[in-house]
């Protein structure tokens, strides 16, 4: 099956610092990667859509450039989060989804900490 | 606007009942109608799928169950056991718009052995 994975899986930072969330997917080409935002016993809300080589498209009320999305290949996009303040912590999910799929395979999530 | 709804919140079901979980949507333009199963900690996972096409889909001890005309879809678990406890959340795309999944409130299953 379709594999994605996240690095790191959990990082506690201190408030301004920046953070980067790498997203890969490791068996196919990952034509559009989309990232989602989870708080406790909350559902996915997603963040921004992002397809490889060109900008991504953020969801109304998603700071562009608080959380920077790069897509530079086809298996790989990022995430970062500039400047992290407390309120920023939260479980960060990827999907990936093939060219012509209609399934998005999710990542394994990134537990962030903002002290 | 939450265009799909998930009820009920939570569910316990004993080991071997049958849970549960209804959605219901708004925009008749949703065209794949997947359920995803997450465990605490960890990213959703794929459970099974369905298009509007057909009305039942069947995998396992998992079916969907989809009424188009109510704009209504259901997850429905057999014989359910204590590993399967965990949030699903049913969700909705379409195919013209990036495939961008539009998820329910999520559901917390226990099943009690």
């Amino acid at each position: 099956g379709a594999v994605v994975s996240q690095h790191p899986s959990r990082v506690i930072c201190k408030s301004g610092t920046s953070v980067k969330i790498e997203c890969r997917s490791l068996d196919f080409q990952a034509t559009t990667m989309f990232w989602y935002r989870q708080f406790p016993k909350q559902s996915l809300m997603l963040m921004a859509t992002s397809n490889e080589g060109s900008k991504a498209t953020y969801e109304q009320g998603v700071e562009k450039d608080k959380f920077l999305i790069n897509h530079a290949s086809l298996t790989l996009s990022t995430l970062t989060v500039t400047s992290a303040h407390p309120e920023d912590s939260s479980f960060y999910i990827c999907s990936a989804r093939g060219g012509g799929w209609d399934e998005q395979f999710f990542g394994p999530g990134t537990r962030l900490t903002v002290l | 606007q939450q265009q799909v709804k998930q009820s009920p919140q939570s569910l316990i079901v004993q080991k071997g009942g049958i849970s549960i979980i209804n959605c219901a949507y708004e925009n008749t333009a949703f065209d794949y109608f997947p359920w995803y199963q997450q465990f605490p900690g960890k990213g959703p996972a794929l459970l099974i799928a369905i298009r509007p096409d057909v009305s039942e889909k069947k995998e396992g001890r998992f079916t969907i169950s989809f009424n188009k005309s109510a704009k209504q879809f259901s997850l429905h678990i057999m014989d359910s056991q204590p590993g399967d406890s965990a949030t699903y959340f049913c969700a909705a795309s379409k195919r013209n718009a990036g495939n961008m999944l539009t998820f329910g409130g999520g559901t917390r299953l226990m099943v009690k052995p």
